[in-house]
């Protein structure tokens, strides 16, 4: 079984510049998050898509990042103006379900911001 | 306000031994708790969990332990092998809640041969 894809694995832009980030979940599963993990942090939920509908996205810096679901299987992350704190890595996760189902990760897009 | 506290960012085991790895949570609404296990350049990867109902799981030589009263929890690995080196993530999911997890600041645990 395929996992979580996630492209690119690394993105190198310059402040106030825009980035979008794509993730391919698991086939089936109907849950997908996005993570941002700084560095010597822990991942931190920024969205969750049920199918191509959001079921949280409270921690989303709205006025510069955007994501959306289409057809409820991939998700692009997009950023835009970049700041140097988004220097991330930005992890994308999916799950069968929304209660207590495992969360499988991909391999997470690096993001520098110069 | 960081809820899930892992306050050792480093931890060094001799092969075969058992490693200890410990993780503290604030939130009383927390009722189900895993561990991650991250390689470099890797997204995280689910190694165990135990729901608020339990004290202890085990799953191989990986054994949770959790502690409601002191709001603890640990993760036991024996025999401590190579392979494990890598970093551990404590994450918490609240009940009723959506299954978005809230992480820990993670431990590097590394083996030595």
């Amino acid at each position: 079984e395929a996992g979580v894809a996630q492209s690119p694995r690394y993105k190198i832009i310059e402040k106030r510049q825009s980035v979008a980030f794509w993730c391919n979940p698991i086939s089936g599963h109907a849950t997908l998050y996005w993570y941002q993990q700084i560095l010597g942090q822990g991942p931190k939920l920024l969205i969750q898509f049920q199918n191509n509908g959001v079921v949280d996205d409270s921690q989303l810096p709205k006025d510069r990042f955007s994501a959306e679901r289409l057809k409820g299987v991939d998700s692009t992350l997009k950023i835009q103006p970049a700041k140097l704190e988004d220097s991330a890595v930005y992890l994308c996760a999916s799950s069968l379900g929304d209660t207590r189902e495992t969360q499988y990760f991909g391999p997470g897009t690096r993001l520098l911001v110069l | 306000d960081q809820q899930v506290k892992q306050n050792s960012p480093s931890l060094s085991v001799q092969e075969g031994r058992i490693s200890i790895l410990n993780c503290d949570y604030t939130n009383s609404m927390f009722d189900y708790f895993l561990w991650y296990k991250k390689y470099p350049a890797e997204g995280p990867t689910f190694l165990i969990s135990i729901s608020s109902i339990k004290d202890k799981n085990e799953d191989g030589r990986f054994t949770v332990f959790l502690n409601k009263s002191a709001k603890h929890l640990s993760l036991h690995i024996v025999p401590s092998q190579p392979g494990d080196s890598a970093v551990y993530f404590c994450a918490a999911s609240v009940r009723g809640g959506a299954n978005n997890l809230f992480f820990g600041t993670g431990t590097r645990l590394t083996v030595i041969p």
